[in-house]
């Protein structure tokens, strides 16, 4: 099992770009939570997917979109980068919501930097 | 307001010194709170949560409900404790994590 991946392990875009960050579960976990660390602060919860539906939404803009496809990889989608978008973007998956917290396996990991 | 507080970034400690990092929270409800761990380039992992009540590699925490504290505790420190370590708590209909801003233990040979 290769555990949760996901891609681009680093990128660099320029303000006013937009960006696609890929995550691959770990087989057989049906949901997927994306986060954002900023550089000092811990993650923040911006999105969790299940079954292809969006179960919660953290207090971010609607330039953060995301989706779920039905073999549960996601994608997250930032529009209109702003220098603040700079951070690592996390991907958690667990086997359904109810597991998120002590169910999670976190992904490596994406480096997003803005100039 | 749902907040998770660890008072320190930076914690250093001498081989066989106790531990503690503290964590304090805020939530209306009944959380699960947990320790999360990021070894020097590893992923984020869990470490305990609190219905548990389990020991992993040595470290305990004890929810105090009174305080909204979780703090961790290991009576003697290892050089490969060395991390940063997360508080978080999860709740709601999603159970997302709220975390806090980490603290970064050092542990001294």
């Amino acid at each position: 099992d290769a555990g949760v991946t996901q891609s681009p392990t680093h990128l660099i875009k320029t303000r006013g770009q937009h960006v696609t960050l890929r995550c691959s579960p770990i087989s057989g976990h049906k949901s997927v939570s994306w986060y954002q660390q900023v550089l000092g602060q811990g993650p923040q919860f911006i999105f969790q997917y299940y079954e292809k539906e969006e179960r919660g939404r953290g207090n971010f803009p609607d330039r953060f979109s995301a989706r779920q496809f039905p073999n549960y990889s996601s994608e997250l989608n930032v529009n209109a980068l702003l220098l603040g978008d700079s951070a690592l973007y996390l991907c958690a998956s667990s086997l359904d919501p109810r597991q998120a917290g002590y169910g999670y396996t976190f992904g490596s990991g994406t480096r997003l930097t803005v100039v | 307001a749902q907040r998770v507080t660890q008072p320190e970034k930076l914690l250093s400690v001498f081989k066989g010194a106790p531990v503690e990092l503290k964590c304090n929270y805020s939530y209306s409800g009944s959380p699960e709170l947990f320790w999360y761990v990021q070894y020097s380039r590893q992923r984020l992992q869990l470490l305990l949560r609190h219905i548990s009540r389990e020991s992993i590699k040595g470290f305990t925490a004890d929810l105090n409900k009174g305080e909204t504290s979780f703090h961790l505790k290991k009576p003697f420190a290892q050089e490969e404790d060395s991390a940063m370590y997360y508080c978080a708590l999860s709740g709601g209909a999603t159970n997302k994590l709220i975390f806090g801003t980490g603290t970064l233990l050092a542990v001294q040979p």
